[in-house]
């Protein structure tokens, strides 16, 4: 079981659609990532939350993080297909101990 | 900077092998993460160094497995011997501050045992 679920798994859109995925957990984190990963490559950061409730926006994309710190959502406005990659969620559990959820798989038709 | 660079980028080797995958962290960054990513097991967390020194080995799957970071500017992941299930791409990682700060990932080793 992971400690951090994603969903969904896989996610096919047509360009121009809006996305939303999403990050759950029963633990609480004291910091929460997003990276996105393309084929052949390392992940890339997008984003880091660390309050409570906080959203950011990045462009077309808005990161919320859940009041108990234990959730979040990663919400496309209309996605392109140089949006489409492996979006990963990670958790902070402690200093140096980052857990990644499995990703998500978004694949944006043009 | 050339980011953390990782070699090499595919090995395949056979069941009972020695394979050892190298890493060279970003200049500077004084923590350094291995991962294995699976598609059941998504990327999990081997081991980190933080000025070379071995922090948390937790997630070291077994024995088989050891690391060292014998200077600041390298690292080395090594199994022996490997076995088919330890297939896998391996991700070497860096930062300055540890995990709640941005990691830079290398490329990866794509790593098969026959």
């Amino acid at each position: 079981t992971q400690l951090l679920e994603q969903s969904p798994q896989f996610l096919s859109i047509q360009e121009g659609e809006n996305l939303t995925v999403y990050c759950n957990s029963s633990s609480v984190f004291s910091s929460l990532q997003w990276y996105r990963q393309e084929p052949g490559e390392g992940p890339v950061l997008l984003v880091t939350v660390v309050t409570g409730g906080e959203v950011k926006k990045l462009k077309r994309l808005t990161f919320q993080f859940g009041d108990a710190r234990k959730d979040s959502s990663l919400h496309i406005t209309a996605a392109q297909p140089g949006d489409t990659g492996l979006y990963l969620c990670a958790g902070e559990m402690g200093r140096g101990d980052m857990r990644f959820g499995a990703g998500t798989r978004l694949t944006v038709k043009p | 900077d050339a980011g953390v660079i990782q070699s090499p980028r595919h090995e395949v080797t056979e069941m009972g092998q020695e394979v050892t995958l190298r890493c060279k962290p970003i200049s500077g960054h004084d923590y350094l993460f291995w991962y294995r990513q699976t598609m059941m097991r998504g990327l999990e967390l081997l081991i980190y160094f933080n000025n070379n020194v071995p922090i948390d080995d937790s997630g070291m799957p077994e024995d088989r497995f050891s690391a060292k970071m014998p200077n600041a500017s390298f690292s080395t992941l090594k199994i022996q011997p490997s076995e088919p299930r330890d297939s896998a791409v391996y991700f070497c990682a860096s930062n300055t501050q540890g995990a709640s700060e941005k990691l830079f990932f290398g490329s990866g080793t794509q790593l098969s045992v026959l």
